[in-house]
């Protein structure tokens, strides 16, 4: 059974930072590509990051620059450093697996997301 | 880039009812198009990927087509576990890959 577990979430002031890590299970964690999602509250969904398996990442315009991707393939683990964070980075964030190896394929399994909150 | 237009933003419906939420590209996508359902508090569910295939353990009731840059979700019975907000996705090559605002469907 495929199994996604977000964790690192937390309260976090303007500027700060904070590591969030997704621990995968069920499923070749080096063959195939992962992403991460983000919902703001009571908002819809934004693509934000994502690695293919062969490690060239992608990110979206919003983060570039103060997010950074990257995985463990001996420790089954995806991880996503966030850096400079901003009241709008407040969002509960998911990981998600691809379909292949390439980042711009469906994603087939999510995890239950983990709370990012950006205040003073 | 690429901006994907849901819609409705929501609707309400009959159990047994045929329910129809499109999704439009601004640009052609081909059919590098998906669809998932999200429940209140749960991550996103896979249903649909290239247009109109059916995600593994699907119910079959769940449909989806094409039509240039026009893209349908179908569900053609309503049934009570579909109430969810329903997301489209283009991931064709060329990050962002986009989700539209959703659709959240409801039981009259």
């Amino acid at each position: 059974e495929v199994q996604l577990l977000e964790s690192g979430g937390g309260l976090v002031q303007p500027g700060g930072s904070l590591r969030l890590s997704c621990a995968a299970s069920g499923f070749t964690f080096s063959s195939s590509a992962m992403t991460w999602v983000r919902q703001a509250p009571r908002k819809g969904l934004e693509w934000v990051s994502a690695i293919s398996s062969g490690g060239s990442t992608y990110y979206a315009d919003s983060v570039k620059g103060r997010f950074t991707i990257s995985r463990d393939n001996s420790k089954n683990t995806l991880y996503l450093q966030l850096n400079s964070l901003r009241a709008d980075d407040t969002a509960v964030y998911y990981c998600a697996k691809g379909r292949g190896k390439y980042y711009d394929l469906p994603l087939d399994y999510w995890g239950q997301g983990t709370l990012v909150t950006v205040s003073s | 880039d690429i901006q994907m237009t849901q819609s409705p933003s929501s609707l309400s419906a009959f159990v047994g009812d045929r329910v129809t939420i499109t999704c439009r590209a601004s640009q052609g996508i081909s059919n590098y198009l998906a669809w998932y359902q999200q429940k209140p508090g749960k991550g996103p569910k896979l249903l649909i990927y290239a247009a109109s295939t059916l995600q593994s353990g699907v119910p079959s009731r769940f449909s989806g087509s094409a039509s240039g840059t026009d893209f349908t979700l179908t569900i053609s019975s309503l049934q009570p576990e579909d109430v969810a907000t329903y997301y489209c996705q283009k991931y064709n090559s060329a990050p962002p890959l986009t989700f539209g605002g959703g659709t959240k469907v409801e039981i009259k």
